[in-house]
């Protein structure tokens, strides 16, 4: 089985400009997940998607984040305009349900994408 | 505010020793799991441990629950140097959340 697959593994930009990530998830997966992992820190959701909805956006920084998911397959993750604090680890995940349904709620996660913006 | 705090944050012992650490939580919850991150690498599912449940092994692992105390133990058996990685706690936001929330981890170096 596939795992999760995330592009690019590393991006570097200068503050004020944008830059996109990709994840495709676990095939038959219906819930995805975008965290943002600052060196040293827990992952941090930024948001939730189940299947092409979102359930939870709460953490995502609005004015310069934006997430799709198209046919509740692949999904990307913008930031227009980044700023020198979204220099992170961008990490997406997958599960088979969403996580009310017991044992579906394990995330199989992607290697991530380290972003440095200068 | 923070769900799941693990403890200590960083721990280094010698190859073949026992490791262990724990995870705080501030609210109720039906299950915890543990994952671990290699450096450089994604979070690998490591255990779950429903909130009817006080214990679980899975090979050299051992994961303690005790909800009245709200804590959680992850125990590694005979340690080996690749089992230096990071090691977080993930809980649900809220006793029926529909999102997980990470500690900020432990670090764990094993010494050969």
């Amino acid at each position: 089985e596939a795992g999760v697959a995330q592009s690019p593994r590393y991006k570097i930009i200068e503050k004020r400009q944008s830059v996109a990530f990709w994840c495709n998830p676990i095939s038959g997966h219906a819930t995805l997940y975008w965290y943002q992992q600052i060196l040293g820190q827990g992952p941090k959701l930024l948001i939730q998607f189940q299947n092409n909805g979102v359930v939870d956006d709460s953490q995502l920084p609005k004015d310069r984040f934006s997430a799709e998911r198209l046919k509740g397959v692949d999904s990307t993750l913008k930031i227009q305009p980044a700023k020198l604090e979204d220099s992170a680890v961008y990490l997406c995940a997958s599960s088979l349900d969403h996580p009310r349904q017991g044992t579906k709620n394990i995330q199989y996660f992607g290697a991530g994408t380290r972003l440095s913006v200068l | 505010s923070q769900q799941g705090e693990e403890d200590p944050q960083a721990l280094s012992i010698q190859e073949g020793e026992n490791a262990t650490m724990n995870c705080s939580y501030k609210t109720s919850i039906n299950n915890l799991q543990w994952y671990r991150q290699n450096s450089g690498r994604g979070l690998v599912h490591l255990i779950l441990i429903r909130s009817n449940e006080r214990e679980k092994h899975s090979g050299r692992l051992r994961v303690t629950l005790d909800t009245s105390k709200k804590s959680s133990s992850l125990l590694i058996t005979a340690s080996r140097a690749a089992d230096t990685a990071s090691y977080f706690c993930a809980t649900p936001s809220s006793l029926y959340g529909q999102n997980f929330v990470f500690g900020p981890g432990t670090r764990l170096s094993v010494l050969p």
